[in-house]
């Protein structure tokens, strides 16, 4: 059964800095695209970046571009998101997807709470 | 980027009723394989996303087949055929045509009358 498990989230001030893990179990990490996507509270649903297989590509939502880095560890098969220079705005519900064929995201962690302020 | 919008924004329904949720893309969705690329998601309240319907049509494992994803280029539809209790939640379609890039809708949120 896949399972995804995230991890990191957490109150901090407005250019302060986070790191999300999470943690895969369940199927062959390195066969699939990985995704992040979040929540504002009381908002819809936002894609916020995605990595390949190999950790060879990385696409971003414009909003965190320069602020965000997506990675992955096919040894431990982990998805992190490296977060600076957070904003209230980047405040959100933030989950770890896996990206299966035709891109359709067919697996969801159940989130972990990022809260930006002072 | 491919803009994505969802009506009606709330819905509320008889239980035993059908339900019907339009999403239009700003570009087509086909691509030149005749697949559209535009995903259904159901958000209980509560709980994390779950996929319903990808490639316009063909609906995820375990998903009931009360559930039905309908339409091509810009226009799609996601219809229930009777809505039960269970359902309540917000819909969101998203488009994959751009993968690795992904555009959600605005969500239209069910709710049993």
């Amino acid at each position: 059964e896949v399972h995804l498990v995230e991890s990191g989230g957490n109150l901090v001030q407005p250019g302060g800095s986070l790191r999300l893990s999470c943690a895969a179990s369940g199927f062959i990490f390195n066969n699939y695209w990985m995704t992040w996507v979040r929540q504002a509270p009381g908002k819809g649903l936002e894609w916020v970046a995605n990595i390949k297989q190999d950790g060879s590509e990385k696409y971003y939502v414009d909003s965190v571009k320069g602020r965000f880095t997506i990675s992955r560890d096919n040894v431990k098969n982990s998805l992190n998101l490296q977060m600076i220079s957070l904003r209230a705005d980047d405040t959100a519900i933030y989950y770890c997807a896996r990206a299966g064929n035709f891109g359709r995201i067919d697996y969801w962690g159940q989130g972990t709470r990022v809260t930006v302020s002072s | 980027d491919i803009v994505m919008t969802q009506s009606p924004l709330s819905l509320p329904v008889t239980p035993g009723e059908p339900a019907s949720i339009s999403c239009r893309s700003s570009q087509s969705l086909q691509e030149s394989n005749g697949y559209n690329y535009l995903d259904w998601y159901l958000q209980k309240p509560g709980q994390s996303p779950q996929l319903l319907i990808y490639l316009g049509s063909i609906r995820a494992s375990g998903v009931p087949d009360r559930f039905s994803g309908s339409g091509s280029g810009t226009d799609f539809t996601l219809k229930i055929s009777r809505v039960e209790a269970e359902d309540v939640g917000v819909y969101y379609c998203m488009q994959t045509l751009q993968s690795p890039r992904f555009t959600f809708g605005q969500g239209t949120k069910l709710e049993i009358k």
